[in-house]
């Protein structure tokens, strides 16, 4: 069984702090992909990395995936309020994607 | 149509009563998937579609969960005999599938959620 641990579980900051989040798992992922969701709504798909070493930017979001294709990152530069959600990696086989549990994200004023 | 869309957005039911979710894929999107997400998890696979055939189907939870896709459209979730310990969010997902094609991404767009409470 393929396994995603993400760290923190939690994470609670002020407004303009900078964080990275964390994805990590003993299996090689196809591509990994990393969600946003808010409370009562469905993930919201931000990025898919595909190469080892990969790294994309989103705005002040940056995304970087592992040589290795096992692990992942996401770091935010200058946090909003409205970055608060839970942030959810999967990695992706054929046909269905593996989540870890999240980082949920507070981003006070 | 910008999205996957689901109905209901909330069902209470009483335990023991049959419960039906539909989701609406994302019009060019061949592949439909649901999943069930507790509170502190992250979203569990259920069952996939590629069309109308059920791809996959031996991570429904018990032989109370049922999917369908009859016309590669719409896909219906049913749980049979609602227990409490089936109250979660229930998601619907959506991709495009190219046959034949050397790499597939499995970049999935989500519905809302149907959030099912068993009292």
């Amino acid at each position: 069984t393929q396994l995603l641990e993400q760290s923190p579980q939690f994470l609670s900051i002020q407004e303009g702090e900078n964080l990275t989040v964390y994805c990590n798992s003993s299996s090689v992922f196809s591509s990994l992909q990393w969600y946003r969701q808010e409370p009562g709504e469905g993930p919201v798909l931000l990025v898919t990395v595909v190469t080892g070493g990969e790294v994309k930017k989103l705005k002040r979001l940056t995304f970087q995936f592992g040589d290795a294709r096992k692990d992942s990152s996401l770091h935010i530069t200058a946090a909003q309020t409205g970055d608060t959600g839970l942030y959810l990696c999967a990695g992706s086989g054929y046909s269905t994607l593996t989540f870890g549990k999240g980082t949920m994200l507070l981003v006070s004023p | 149509d910008t999205g996957v869309s689901q109905d209901p957005r909330h069902k209470i039911t009483k335990r023991g009563q049959n419960v039906t979710f539909r989701c609406d894929p994302i019009s060019e999107h061949n592949r439909l998937y649901w999943y069930r997400q507790t509170l502190g998890q992250g979203p569990e696979f259920l069952t996939y579609f590629q069309n109308e055939a059920q791809l996959e189907k031996s991570r429904l939870l018990s032989d109370r969960f049922s999917a369908e896709r009859p016309k590669g459209s719409f896909s219906t979730l049913e749980i049979q005999r609602t227990e409490q310990g089936d109250s979660a969010m229930y998601l619907c997902a959506s991709s495009s599938y190219l046959a034949g094609g050397l790499f597939s991404y499995n970049e999935q767009f989500f519905g809302p959620g149907t959030r099912l409470t068993v009292l």
